[in-house]
């Protein structure tokens, strides 16, 4: 079946510009993470949804980064006045979510911001 | 606050060798583990998972192991081929504020040579 898609793949942007990504989880998966990954680091975590509910949004650096899940499926990352410190890939993951123990999370490709 | 730390950062090796990777947390209290593959520009691979309860995972030419009270596990790769060549990511899964949340290392990135 279909895994999780990200758009756009890659996003080019100038410092405060604003920009907005995607992320379409796998049907049926109740929870979806973002995670950001910096260049020759592993990814940090952003935020948490479970279904249309932001449950965690402890990660999001500054109140620039809003996310959303308004229907419980696809997801907006949005990042307002976009700074040279924003470039970075960004990675979304979803999972059922159902027993923490044994729940796998399944990452998209990321989208690739660079801020110019 | 939960710290995540592989080693080695980098390792090359030729083909057919069998290794060794190595992570590290500093707090005990996990759901799981979770080792992830990660290919250039592409997204992570899920490996495997051990969960918090287990000691060990096996899926093919890897083997996962898990000693949760001294923060360490290993993943074991056997009969390293060129198409390993990756980055590894070690990641566990810990309880956040209002949910729960993977913390990952920075990885360790594999080179084998045919």
């Amino acid at each position: 079946g279909a895994g999780v898609s990200q758009s756009p793949r890659y996003k080019v942007a100038k410092r405060g510009q604003d920009v907005a990504l995607r992320c379409d989880p796998i049907s049926g998966h109740v929870s979806l993470f973002w995670y950001q990954q910096a260049l020759g680091q592993g990814p940090e975590f952003l935020t948490y949804f479970q279904n249309e509910a932001q449950l965690d949004k402890s990660g999001l650096p500054s109140d620039r980064f809003f996310a959303e899940r308004p229907e419980g499926s696809v997801s907006t990352l949005k990042i307002q006045r976009t700074q040279q410190e924003d470039s970075a890939v960004y990675l979304c993951a979803s999972s059922l979510g159902r027993h923490l123990a044994t729940d796998t999370q399944y990452f998209g490709p990321g989208t690739r911001l660079t801020v110019l | 606050k939960q710290e995540v730390t592989q080693i080695p950062a980098a390792l090359s090796v030729p083909e057919g060798e069998n290794l060794v990777l190595n992570c590290s947390f500093t707090d005990s209290a996990i759901y799981n583990l979770q080792w992830f593959r990660q290919d250039p520009g592409k997204g992570l691979t899920s490996l495997l998972l051990i969960q918090s309860s287990q000691r060990e995972q096996t899926s093919g030419r890897l083997n996962a192991s898990l000693d949760k009270s001294s923060g360490r596990s290993t993943l074991y790769i056997a009969a390293s081929q060129p198409g390993d060549s990756a980055t590894y990511l070690c990641a566990v899964r810990i309880q956040g504020q209002a949910g729960t949340a993977l913390i990952f290392g920075k990885g360790t990135t594999l080179s084998v040579s045919s």
